[in-house]
């Protein structure tokens, strides 16, 4: 089983151009999550969606959109990249609502520099 | 809003017990999830409490204390390998987990 799937791996992109990083899951998941994560500031929601077809805000949302089509895709696209974007970006689903722990599973990361 | 603090870094002996603390304010709580995260990999789950207590799996141990707003992760006999970053994350409404900066912990021989 593969999990969850991210590309690219590792990305340097200037200043003012777009992007968008993927995440597909395999694990028929209805919850997924982007977290970017900084030196000194931990792990940070940027935007997550609860089951195909919604989406919502995390912690720090701005210069960041997202989609979820279906079940199993859930890109990341920053519009128009800053340096302040530079980053490692986690993907994550879960299998929320149902009984027990909502444990989050995380992909491997995609470290985006922009310069 | 939220709050969770956890110390920053930690150093512990090869064999040793070690406990790292997490406290937390949130507006809400639906249960505490702790994640190790090796350097350059992904977090992956820990341990979770929902309850007060001790929950135990294996060499590692966590346990919950609602009304104070604080846990900990305890980890026994430890191993080279156990050199990481410990993530505590919290769930306060949502499925969202809220995550602590993160306690960077160093094994020493």
């Amino acid at each position: 089983t593969a999990g969850i799937t991210q590309a690219p791996t590792s990305q340097i992109l200037a200043a003012g151009r777009s992007m968008t990083l993927r995440c597909t899951q395999d694990m028929r998941h209805n919850a997924m999550y982007w977290y970017r994560q900084d030196l000194g500031l931990g792990l940070r929601l940027i935007h997550y969606s609860n089951t195909a077809g919604t989406t919502g805000k995390g912690e720090v949302p701005d210069g960041y959109s997202v989609s979820r089509a279906n079940t199993d895709d859930f890109p990341l696209t920053l519009a128009s990249a800053v340096p302040s974007q530079t980053s490692v970006y986690f993907c994550a689903s879960s299998d929320a609502g149902t009984a027990g722990a909502n444990v989050l599973t995380f992909g491997a990361g995609s470290r985006l520099t922009v310069l | 809003g939220q709050n969770i603090d956890q110390p920053t870094e930690m150093t512990a002996t090869e064999g040793a017990i070690v406990q790292i603390n997490c406290t937390y304010q949130t507006s809400g709580f639906n249960g505490l999830f702790w994640y190790q995260q090796h350097a350059g990999e992904a977090p992956t789950f820990l341990s979770y409490n929902v309850l007060d207590g001790l929950e135990e799996k294996g060499r590692f141990s966590s346990f919950l204390s609602r009304s104070k707003g604080y846990s900990y992760l305890l980890l026994k006999e430890l191993q080279m390998k156990d050199s990481a970053s410990y993530l505590c994350a919290v769930i306060d409404s949502g499925y969202a987990l809220n995550f602590g900066k993160g306690t960077s912990l160093l094994v020493t021989p």
